[in-house]
């Protein structure tokens, strides 16, 4: 099957720093996802990018089909913007989405 | 806006005992999922339905059987309900094959 790998595995960065976190994958996909885990265990959805650039506010994300990977950027952090960031892909053959381990970020006031 | 209900957030069960969680989702999503999370291993999926009355096994269903008989109601079910099995377990949705996925807020299950 298809493989998502994340990374930084983990990231710790001081209020109003600016990270990016990247997510590979291993075949092409109809459909990528990123997700924020809150410290109360909700997943909530940040974006549904299975190609190009997309912005929300302080966040942003890019993914590039065909060489196979999705960046998504915070900028100016905030400590609410702490927790761990999934990356979802949903191979074209595939019945299912494929998650990534995650990239936990820590923001530090 | 997406709503995925699980019908409860936190249970203790003791070992043995049968245990059913519940998800419903007020969207007419075809495709519903099981999941559950634990510290290292992410998320992994137990089941899956694309339809009514339709399942399929996912990365890890042993110990596991769920029931979807209904479109907005998909459950989960340990027979019987052992020590490994405590973690959290998320339900989500989506419309269709490669679409949106949407998550409830997480059900935490203690098996003591």
């Amino acid at each position: 099957g298809i493989q998502v790998e994340q990374s930084p595995p983990d990231l710790i960065l001081q209020e109003g720093a600016n990270s990016t976190l990247r997510c590979n994958f291993s075949d092409s996909v109809n459909n990528l996802q990123w997700f924020h885990q809150n410290p109360w265990g909700q997943l909530i959805n940040l974006f549904y990018i299975p190609s190009g650039t997309k912005q929300n506010g302080r966040l942003s994300a890019t993914t590039v089909a065909t060489e196979r990977y999705s960046l998504l950027y915070i900028s100016s952090s905030q400590t609410t913007d702490s927790g761990v960031y999934f990356c979802a892909v949903w191979g074209t053959n595939a019945g299912k989405s494929t998650f990534g381990d995650g990239t936990t970020l820590t923001v530090k006031p | 806006d997406v709503k995925v209900t699980q019908s409860s957030r936190y249970l203790v069960k003791r070992t043995g005992e049968k245990v059913f969680l519940e998800c419903v989702q007020d969207m007419d999503h075809e495709n519903m999922f099981w999941y559950r999370q634990d510290p290292g291993l992410g998320l992994r999926l137990i089941y899956f339905s694309y339809d009514v009355k339709m399942k399929e096994k996912g990365d890890i269903p042993e110990g596991y059987s769920v029931s979807r008989e209904k479109k907005e109601r998909f459950s989960l079910i340990l027979e019987s309900a052992s020590t490994n099995q405590t973690s959290m377990y998320l339900c989500a949705s989506s419309p269709g094959h490669g679409a949106s996925i949407y998550f409830g807020e997480g059900s935490w299950l203690t098996v003591v």
